[in-house]
């Protein structure tokens, strides 16, 4: 079945530090979305991705979207203690409704 | 306040006493979803509804049902719950043409 691995699934890092977390499906995407759900949170839209290759920046998050659509980065440059939570990805496979998510990445930040 | 509510926000019951989860969004969204978040396991979609009385399984359809009588209704129904349902469940609501959803502040059920 369709699946969407997600690593690391902790990431313990200095502030200041950069931060990469890793999405793979095992078949093309259609489109994918990444949330962020802060500890005790629900999950948060972050963005949307639908073009192969496509790259879009939201002030210090860096989102990738994959030639061959199965795969995604979000990167996050110099840490802050307020990126602390879980990031999630999450795949659409068709127009239709089903979406899978990744296991998630958790962001622990030290100052 | 554009919104998605759940209720109740906790609850624990015992095996095989029904109950729902009502699930509201105010957005007049088209897609609605029901997921459970389990620790290591990321968010698993349980069921799907793309406009009323349209609804369709997610990956771990057994052991619930939904309905979707009207636009801003998804209610989740355990019909005889079991200790392995013991979860964080989330409700979320979005456009049709677009996947941005926006999710309720989660139902967290201990089933005894």
């Amino acid at each position: 079945g369709q699946q969407v691995m997600q690593i690391p699934q902790y990431q313990h890092v200095q502030e200041g530090e950069d931060f990469t977390t890793y999405c793979n499906s095992s078949t093309t995407l259609s489109n994918i979305q990444w949330y962020k759900q802060r500890p005790g949170g629900h999950p948060v839209f972050l963005i949307q991705l639908v073009k192969s290759g496509e790259v879009k920046k939201q002030k210090r998050l860096t989102f990738q979207f994959g030639e061959a659509k199965k795969n995604s980065s979000l990167h996050i440059t110099a840490t802050q203690t307020t990126d602390v939570g879980t990031y999630f990805c999450a795949g659409a496979y068709n127009q239709g409704g089903k979406l899978i998510f990744g296991q998630g990445t958790e962001l622990s930040v030290k100052p | 306040e554009a919104q998605v509510t759940q209720n109740p926000r906790y609850l624990i019951t015992v095996t095989g006493k029904k109950l729902t989860v009502t699930c509201s969004q105010n957005m007049n969204h088209e897609y609605m979803s029901w997921y459970r978040q389990d620790p290591g396991l990321g968010l698993r979609q349980i069921y799907y509804s793309m406009n009323v009385e349209v609804t369709d399984k997610g990956d771990v359809p057994e052991g619930y049902k939904v309905s979707r009588k009207e636009k801003r209704n998804f209610p989740l129904i355990l019909e005889s719950p079991s200790p392995n349902q013991t979860s964080l469940y989330f409700c979320a609501s979005s456009r049709a043409t677009s996947y941005e959803q926006y999710f309720g502040p989660g139902t967290r059920l201990t089933v005894t």
